[in-house]
């Protein structure tokens, strides 16, 4: 069975320091991974997706199948990074399985 | 371009009625989902409907059922509502099946009382 992981529920740091939301999976074939984000009072939203290898709002996050991890980086937090986000796992096939997501870590950053 | 938007809002059932959720997906989407996200977990999927037919299924009994029509609206059915299926409900779009990035709804909130 797909898992994905956030051990941390909650994660608060300072404006301007480096940020790593952390992501491990469970999955016995190649999966795709992404990120969504949840900004207060908005709907979720992709933020990346491992394929693409591109930075996001100043995010990156790189698949680590040896580690079965996909942390989520961003060297300097803004204000404005405060938000939900969720990491999620597609095994392809079609959808078949849908997204496995994880419980999501509250990212709060501290002016 | 319009996104994904869903009906009602929020909904109050009685346990052991049944219930519709409505979805239209964003323009030139085929493909919609549809996730349970109970209070303080991520979405959990329910299913996916691909071109009018299911696809994917989760791990949800056949009490929750779907359709998606022609024009790649859907609906999510729940009979014999319980308790537990108090949760938000999230509809997706992506444009087809193997595009792995979904646009989400604002979603439905479903009290069962």
């Amino acid at each position: 069975a797909q898992r994905v992981t956030q051990p941390e529920k909650l994660l608060s740091v300072f404006k301007g320091a480096p940020v790593e939301l952390k992501c491990n999976y469970s999955y016995s074939g190649s999966p795709e991974l992404f990120w969504y984000v949840q900004y207060s009072r908005q709907r979720l939203q992709l933020l990346l997706r491992h394929i693409s290898r591109e930075s996001i709002k100043g995010f990156t996050a790189d698949l680590n199948k040896g580690e079965t991890s996909f942390h989520l980086k961003k060297p300097f937090a803004q204000e404005e990074d405060s938000a939900m986000y969720y990491c999620a796992l597609s095994g392809g096939g079609g959808g078949a399985d849908g997204l496995t997501f994880g419980k999501g870590t509250h990212l709060i950053i501290q002016p | 371009e319009t996104g994904v938007t869903q009906s009602p809002t929020h909904l109050i059932k009685t346990r052991g009625q049944q219930v519709t959720l409505r979805c239209s997906s964003q323009s030139g989407h085929n493909t919609v989902s549809w996730y349970q996200q109970a209070l303080g977990q991520g979405p959990q999927f329910i299913f996916q409907y691909y071109r009018e037919e299911e696809n994917g299924r989760g791990n949800f009994p056949p009490r929750f059922s779907g359709l998606q029509f022609p024009n790649y609206s859907s609906e999510l059915n729940v009979n014999a509502l319980e308790l537990d299926d108090s949760a938000l409900y999230l509809c997706a779009s992506s444009l087809d099946a193997w595009q792995g990035s979904y646009t989400f709804g604002s979603g439905t909130r479903l009290t069962v009382v």
